[in-house]
């Protein structure tokens, strides 16, 4: 099975900086790959599918990128509630394995 | 709107079995593959399976294969997820999640979650 790793595991950065988390798998998924914001005790929300589609309603700071096995979220201001943890997804083919995560703290 | 409603918590004993329903609204349920992610406390996404609820097809992750059984009732736009002989490191939030298409794909719409836990 393709594995997906994130990193880095936690990340804490001050309000309005730029910040990037990487998601690496470990082996081609092409552009199959999402990014999903969950903040605690709430249910993950899809923020970017096909690598680099911002879904509807998802602000327009987030913004992803890469293809193949090298994937980036990128938030261009960070917000105060962009506090949460960061997923990536494959689902190129089964299984729709996820990274393990990159939590985002504010500093 | 779409929605996915889930049953409540529950608490299990090891050895025993669970099942979660997944109710769908607000689109062609037999439409759609429902999917089950889980979520350990303090853990990552994990993802479990699909049903294609059409056909009733499935497709387990490795891990889960011969232990989780996923089933539907179209009748009732109802998906199940039933986990047998639990163990405590079952112990998790189960999601039920789908998307506009077949197979595996991005969940734009998730279920609020079923707290299983598994303690003697």
């Amino acid at each position: 099975d393709i594995q997906m790793t994130q990193s880095p595991s936690s990340l804490s950065a001050s309000v309005g900086d730029r910040v990037t988390i990487a998601c690496r798998a470990s082996q081609g998924i092409s552009n199959y790959l999402a990014w999903y914001q969950q903040k605690p005790g709430k249910v993950p929300k899809l923020l970017i599918y096909a690598a680099s589609t911002l879904q509807s309603g998802v602000p327009s700071r987030f913004s992803g990128s890469g293809s193949g096995t090298d994937f980036t979220l990128t938030i261009s201001s960070l917000q105060p509630e962009d506090v949460a943890t960061y997923y990536c997804q494959k689902y190129n083919s089964a299984p729709g394995t996820f990274g393990q995560g990159t939590r985002l703290e504010i500093k | 709107q779409v929605q996915l409603i889930q049953s409540g918590a529950e608490v299990k004993k090891p050895g025993a079995s669970v099942k979660v329903s997944c109710k769908a609204s607000g689109y062609t349920f037999t439409g759609y593959y429902i999917h089950w992610v889980r979520q350990a406390p303090g853990q990552g996404l994990e993802w479990m399976g699909w049903i294609n609820p059409n056909s009733g097809g499935t497709n387990y992750a490795q891990k889960f294969q011969g232990r989780a059984t996923m089933t539907r009732d179209t009748s009732i736009s109802t998906a199940y997820m039933e986990l047998s002989r639990l163990r405590s490191d079952d112990t998790a939030v189960y999601y039920c999640a789908s998307y506009y298409g077949s197979g595996l794909g991005a969940f734009d719409f998730w279920g609020q979650g079923t707290l299983i836990t598994v303690s003697s």
